[in-house]
């Protein structure tokens, strides 16, 4: 497996305002991801953060409300931009695909940013 | 299109009791299936995998079945503990490399 950092692991935040979230692994890997999870949901994907290249977004999430960076294969950034109350959620980034990882189909979560916009 | 559905929750249980966690799937072609844990207050964990048909993944006692023909992959443990207590997502991944599906999670609380 690998390990896997977020910061800030919590913020309150006012709307309008916007927080980016960092994402570090301690090795290199193929696949980072980003996730939310509203309280009491599910995981729904927000992006794959591509190495090198633009993100790509599932539908309904756009690149200005969810801008992510991934300069290399061991980080990455989801910044949550103009927040509002909707936005309060976790945000996880994922990962997998690397020399670390047991096999292709192994994908490991960081410990979430908890985000609460007031 | 590819999604997983769970059996709703809470499930509340005694300690030591036998547990069941309906985990159905629907997807094109032969996905990997996962179990993920989180307790309270933590991150997600991987718990098992099942990457083909009839694979059994196990992990801490907990069990799941990869059944094609039933599209099903239920969660299973035969005797749970306090420390069990945490949702449960049921995941599928269409192919190596691309993001996870979930479930919508089930919420498991077991007394003493």
């Amino acid at each position: 497996s690998a390990v896997i950092s977020q910061k800030p692991s919590r913020d309150i935040c006012q709307r309008g305002t916007s927080l980016t979230i960092q994402c570090q692994v301690d090795s290199q890997v193929t696949m980072m991801f980003w996730y939310r999870q509203q309280p009491g949901q599910s995981l729904t994907l927000i992006a794959t953060a591509n190495q090198g290249s633009e993100a790509t977004y599932e539908s309904g999430f756009v690149i200005d409300k969810f801008p992510i960076s991934r300069p290399n294969l061991t980080f990455s950034t989801l910044t949550v931009s103009n927040m509002s109350p909707e936005d309060s959620s976790i945000y996880l980034c994922s990962v997998g695909g690397g020399e670390n990882f047991a096999g292709a189909y192994e994908q490991y979560f960081g410990p979430g940013t908890r985000l609460t916009v007031t | 299109g590819n999604s997983v559905t769970q059996m709703e929750g809470p499930v509340t249980l005694s300690e030591e009791a036998f547990l069941t966690i309906n985990c159905t799937y629907t997807a094109t072609g032969y996905p990997s299936l996962f179990w993920y844990v989180q307790y309270p207050g933590e991150g997600l964990q991987l718990l098992l995998k099942a990457t083909k048909a009839d694979d059994k993944g196990s992990n801490k006692g907990f069990e799941a079945t990869y059944r094609k023909e039933t599209t099903s992959f239920h969660l299973e443990k035969g005797s749970v503990q306090v420390s069990d207590s945490a949702v449960y997502f049921c995941a599928l991944e269409t192919q190596a490399g691309t993001a996870l599906i979930f479930g919508k999670g089930t919420t498991l609380s077991v007394s003493s």
